[in-house]
């Protein structure tokens, strides 16, 4: 079973294309972390989303708790977004338990 | 500040053996977490500790335990390596409720 799943698994874009990866979960959430994992194996906290939007910069999460759904999105992509980036959502329960998606392959191409 | 350090960044074990992994954080958080990561798997809880002296079962504990003697540290054991414990294991902390902050991984092989 897997409580937390992404789309695309690899996406592959040019230089300056707007990005969007998607995530789904299927259990209670108190809150999604949005991640991004570096080629070198790093692993970055990118947003901590609990309803609506933020922004960081070129990067937009958004989060639409009734559909228990969230996009991260990359305006303008540049070589150095290529990284695999990770949906992951912290149980409604406890709170402590966390869910990771299997993460998207990001690929920017100049 | 180092934020989240592991040790040791790489290991080989034979089957059988024992090792512990540490991880160390200099952010005065409470929680810390042990997290493994396998090919085409997201990343799965192994043990968490929500403060010193406090320990928990993740998603896939069995095979190994763990050690909060002080704030700063999270210690993972392996009593009896198995190959199916050969991953890439993360360490993170965080202020509860809060986004974390992960080490840099261990790649360990049990052979």
């Amino acid at each position: 079973k897997n409580e937390v799943e992404q789309s695309p698994q690899n996406l592959t874009a040019q230089e300056g294309e707007f990005i969007t990866i998607n995530c789904s979960y299927s259990v209670g959430i108190s809150a999604l972390h949005w991640l991004q994992q570096h080629p070198g194996g790093g692993i970055v906290s990118l947003f901590m989303l609990s309803s609506g939007k933020k922004k960081h910069g070129r990067l937009i999460a958004t989060i639409n708790i009734q559909e228990k759904h969230s996009s991260l999105h990359i305006t303008a992509s540049h070589p150095r977004d290529s990284a695999v980036y990770i949906c992951a959502v912290r149980s409604g329960n406890t709170g402590n338990q966390f869910y990771f998606g299997t993460g998207t392959s990001l690929t920017v191409i100049p | 500040n180092a934020g989240v350090t592991q040790t040791p960044k790489f290991r080989v074990l034979k089957t059988g053996q024992s090792m512990t992994l540490l991880c160390a954080q200099d952010m005065n958080h409470e929680y810390m977490y042990w997290y493994r990561q396998d090919p085409g798997m997201g990343l799965r809880l192994i043990h968490y500790s929500v403060g010193e002296g406090t320990t928990a079962k993740g998603e896939v504990p069995d095979g190994y335990n763990v050690s909060r003697l002080k704030k700063q540290n999270f210690l993972l054991g392996l009593e009896s390596a198995a190959p199916s414990q050969t991953s890439v294991y993360f360490c993170a902390s965080s202020y509860p409720l809060s986004s974390q902050y992960f080490g840099p991984g261990t790649r360990l092989t049990v052979t």
